[in-house]
């Protein structure tokens, strides 16, 4: 089974704080992805990683940034942590080819107070 | 670019009811089509999937066929359980070097 594992299941950080999320998968996938969760607006897509060192901004990446040093590591950076960054994050994972499925993480609830 | 838009809700049923979920989409060429079920605590796991048009993804007594001439991607189960009590996400991904995208999701609700 493919694994994808986010380094922490709750996360409460301060306002100003530099705030790395991590994600490791285990299928040697190209493709990964950071989706934000809040309620009422579905799964919005930060960020997205085609092959190592290689990104591309998604719907919203105002205020991340991300780092993709090898294929099966994915982090996220909050430069400067605010509290409407308060959210549930997700990151998936899929194979590079058609038809395929992402597979996710059991995801991270970060706080910022 | 992409989208995909799933009926408002919540939805609370009884148990035994007949289910629909209502999605369609916009995208350009021949997307593949998922639906995408997260329980309480969770993170998304995918529940069904099509690749082509009359394609019929089916699991958990759960179905869902890709319409392409109405851009539909309807998800019905004939029975819900009260453990099929969670959140669904219709989402499209369109080539292999591509993101997911994701409708807003739907909370379903069964009762005893």
């Amino acid at each position: 089974d493919v694994k994808v594992t986010q380094s922490s299941r709750y996360l409460v950080k301060r306002t100003g704080e530099k705030v790395f999320l991590e994600c490791v998968q285990d299928m040697d996938h190209e493709n990964m992805f950071w989706y934000r969760q809040d309620p009422g607006l579905g799964l919005r897509l930060i960020y997205f990683s085609y092959d190592v060192k290689m990104k591309e901004k998604g719907d919203i990446p105002e205020g991340y940034s991300v780092s993709r040093e090898k294929k099966e590591r994915f982090s996220l950076i909050l430069e400067s942590a605010s509290t409407n960054q308060t959210s549930m994050y997700l990151c998936a994972s899929r194979i590079n080819r058609v038809y395929t499925e992402a597979f996710f993480g059991q995801g991270t609830r970060l706080t910022v107070v | 670019g992409n989208s995909v838009t799933q009926m408002e809700g919540p939805v609370t049923l009884s148990e035994e009811a007949f289910l629909t979920i209502n999605c369609t989409y916009t995208a350009t060429g021949y997307p593949s089509l998922f639906w995408y079920v997260q329980y309480p605590g969770e993170g998304l796991q995918l529940l069904l999937k099509a690749t082509k048009a009359d394609d019929k993804g089916s699991n958990k007594g759960f179905e869902a066929t890709y319409r392409k001439e109405t851009t539909s991607f309807h998800l019905e189960k004939g029975s819900v359980q009260v453990s099929d009590s969670a959140v669904y996400f219709c989402a499209l991904a369109s080539g292999a070097n591509s993101k997911l995208t994701f409708g807003k999701g739907i909370t379903l609700s069964v009762r005893p």
